[in-house]
Formats: structure tokens, C-alpha cells, sequence
């Protein structure tokens, strides 16, 4: 079956730092990955996903993620992290074929002014 | 229009009454699912409906019924519910078929349901 693997399940990091958040996925063959965020006690935002178009995939607020197949890797990342990015964050794959769309554990990101 | 509507946002119920919680969408979506949130957790599949009829059902207990009544609606009733079972139930849609130009799964705001 496909999953993610995130790795850390908080990270901290300071306004204006860059952001980085990993996500490794097992497949044989390349699914379709995504990123969300959900804001405290809010419904989950898609803010990019990679569809096998282009590796390096730009998304909503100045987050982009980078699909590595060698790597097996979606990591997400912002060059500078802003206050409001403070969240839960989570990677997802699809299947090819079927309707199963499963989350990785979510990594909370903490914005330290 | 990109959106799911979920309702009621808030519902508080005892463990002997039956609830509903409703969802819809107007993309023309013919997958339709439900998705369980504990606090600091990830969303948890639950059911998946393909062409209104159900086509995952991830050993849900049974005092959770889906029922898809047509294409644009998907609910979820709950009877004899426990105090575990309060959490956040996510309502999602999307192409039955994941192509590359579409295959993003769309999600509402969520139902918080509280069990007492």
C-alpha cells in the first residue's frame, strides 16, 4: 500500500527563517502527492500537490515543494517563515487507480517571532 | 467553485440519540468520502462513495451509517454513539478517476462533534 512517512512532528522555527518540512513517500511507482495545511480548529487547505507536469511545484502563500524520485521525497518548503504560517501540515498520497487518499502523521509548525 | 459544505458545524449529542451530519458539493464530483479527526491527528478514512454507491469502508463500526442520496450529497448518521467517537468528521469529494489535470481531493470545513 501507499503512504508518507513526515519526519518531526514539531518544528520551530524563527520569523524570516527558511521552512522545511519533509515528507517521504513508498511506491513504486510515483503517486500523486500533496501538501495541506489546517489552521487551528479550521477544515484542511490544499496548498500544493504534484501531479508528474513539473518536479518543482509552486503553492498558495510562497510555499513550494520539490518532487524527488530518486530521493522518494515531496519535502515542502518557504524561503522566509512568516508568523501566520503557524499550523498543522500535512502530506498526502493518492492512488493511480483507486479512491484511497491517505495522510502522513502532520507536522506542527511553530513561527517564533 | 472549489467547495464542500458541511453541516452542522457544531454538534453535541448524547450516546443514546441519532444524528445526521451533511455534506455537499456542486463540482460534479462522483467520489465522495468521510474522514475522522482526533486532536493533533491526522485525518482517518472512513468511507469512500464511488457513483453513490459505497466502495471503502475502512472497519468503521456500525453506529456510523453513510448514505449517499444522490451525487451532490453525502451523510453520515450516527446512533449510539461513545465519548471516543468526538472528534472532527471531515467530508471530502473528487473525480472518481485521479487523472494529472484533476486529481485533488476537496475538503470541507469539518463537523465537530462532541459525545456526552
Amino acid at each position: 500500500a501507499q503512504s508518507v512517512t513526515q519526519l518531526g512532528s514539531h518544528v520551530s522555527v524563527s520569523e524570516g527563517a527558511l521552512v522545511l518540512l519533509r515528507c517521504n513517500y513508498s511506491s513504486s511507482v510515483p503517486p500523486y502527492l500533496f501538501w495541506y495545511v489546517q489552521y487551528p480548529n479550521q477544515g484542511l487547505q490544499l496548498l500544493l500537490k504534484y501531479t508528474s507536469a513539473a518536479t518543482l511545484v509552486k503553492g498558495i502563500n510562497g510555499f513550494e515543494a520539490e518532487f524527488k524520485k530518486s530521493e522518494t521525497s515531496f519535502h515542502l518548503t518557504k524561503p522566509s517563515a512568516h508568523m501566520s504560517d503557524a499550523a498543522e501540515y500535512f502530506c498526502a498520497v493518492r492512488t493511480y487507480t483507486g479512491n484511497q487518499f491517505y495522510f502522513g502523521t502532520g507536522t506542527s509548525l511553530t513561527v517564533i517571532p | 467553485d472549489t467547495e464542500v459544505t458541511q453541516t452542522p458545524k457544531h454538534l453535541v449529542m448524547g450516546m443514546t440519540n441519532k444524528k445526521s451530519l451533511k455534506c455537499e458539493q456542486h463540482m460534479g464530483h462522483r467520489a465522495m468520502y468521510w474522514y475522522k479527526q482526533k486532536a493533533k491527528k491526522p485525518p482517518e478514512l472512513m468511507f469512500v462513495y464511488s457513483y453513490e454507491k459505497l466502495s471503502i469502508n475502512e472497519s468503521v463500526p456500525s453506529r456510523f451509517s453513510p448514505e449517499c442520496p444522490n451525487s451532490s450529497l453525502l451523510n453520515l448518521h450516527l446512533h449510539a454513539l461513545q465519548p471516543e467517537d468526538s472528534a472532527l468528521y471531515l467530508c471530502a469529494s473528487s473525480q472518481v478517476i485521479a487523472r494529472k489535470g484533476e486529481n485533488t481531493i476537496y475538503f470541507g470545513e469539518g463537523s465537530w462533534l462532541t459525545v456526552v
